[in-house]
């Protein structure tokens, strides 16, 4: 059974730093290209950065690009967020999700983590 | 970036009834077009993809139907375990993956 933990999630201050990180067990994962994945009541589910199986190409929305780094551990079966210069508009429910097919870089998310919650505020 | 409309936000429906949810493309996805269900507490979970395949573990009462901008979600004879938030998803341009603000769908 695919199963993924997202933890890490904290309340931190504006331009505060935190790491997110997902464990990932029931499948290959170093197979699969992952996504960190992030909902707000306002804005609904918004897409935040992808990584590909191998490490090698990375993504980013354009609200988080130049302050969050995505990567990922294949040996320890685990994808991280690095979340710097964090804004209150950070504040969200953050999921990763796994690629439903392995080995694309493209495609859709097949499973998705229960989620952590970061909070930005004061 | 395309964006994803869904209607009606909220949904009121009888268990056994049919439910149907629409989600609007502002540029066509081919068929790169996926739905999600969602309850509270709990991790998303893919229904559909291909905009009418469904996934791995879904009853027959789920279908979806659609090509390019139009899209609709049924659920023939809803149960109890049915009513939660449905999200529709393109996945045809890329970045950034796009999805629509959901539709609710509640007991009436």
């Amino acid at each position: 059974e695919v199963q993924l933990v997202e933890s890490g999630g904290v309340v931190v201050q504006p331009g505060g730093s935190l790491r997110l990180s997902c464990a990932a067990s029931g499948f290959v994962f170093d197979d699969y290209t992952m996504h960190w994945v992030r909902q707000t009541p306002e804005r609904g589910l918004e897409w935040v950065s992808l990584i590909t199986w191998d490490g090698g190409s990375t993504y980013y929305a354009d609200s988080v690009k130049g302050r969050f780094t995505i990567s990922r551990d294949n040996r320890k079966n685990s994808l991280f967020l690095q979340m710097n210069s964090l804004r209150t508009e950070d504040t969200a429910l953050y999921y990763c999700a796994k690629n439903l097919e392995p080995e694309i870089t493209a495609g859709l998310f097949g499973h998705w983590g229960q989620g952590t919650l970061v909070t930005v505020s004061s | 970036e395309i964006v994803m409309t869904q209607s009606p936000a909220t949904l009121s429906v009888s268990p056994g009834e049919r439910a149907t949810l629409s989600c609007r493309a502002s540029q066509s996805v081919s068929s790169n077009l996926a739905w999600y269900q969602h309850k509270p507490g709990q991790a998303p979970r893919l229904l559909i993809y291909g905009a009418s395949t469904r996934a791995t573990g879904i009853p027959a009462r789920f279908s979806g139907s659609g090509s390019g901008t139009e899209f609709t979600l049924t659920i023939s004879g809803l149960q109890s375990e049915d009513f939660a938030v449905y999200y529709c998803h393109q996945y045809n341009n890329w970045p950034p993956w796009t999805f629509g603000q959901g539709t609710k769908v509640e007991i009436k």
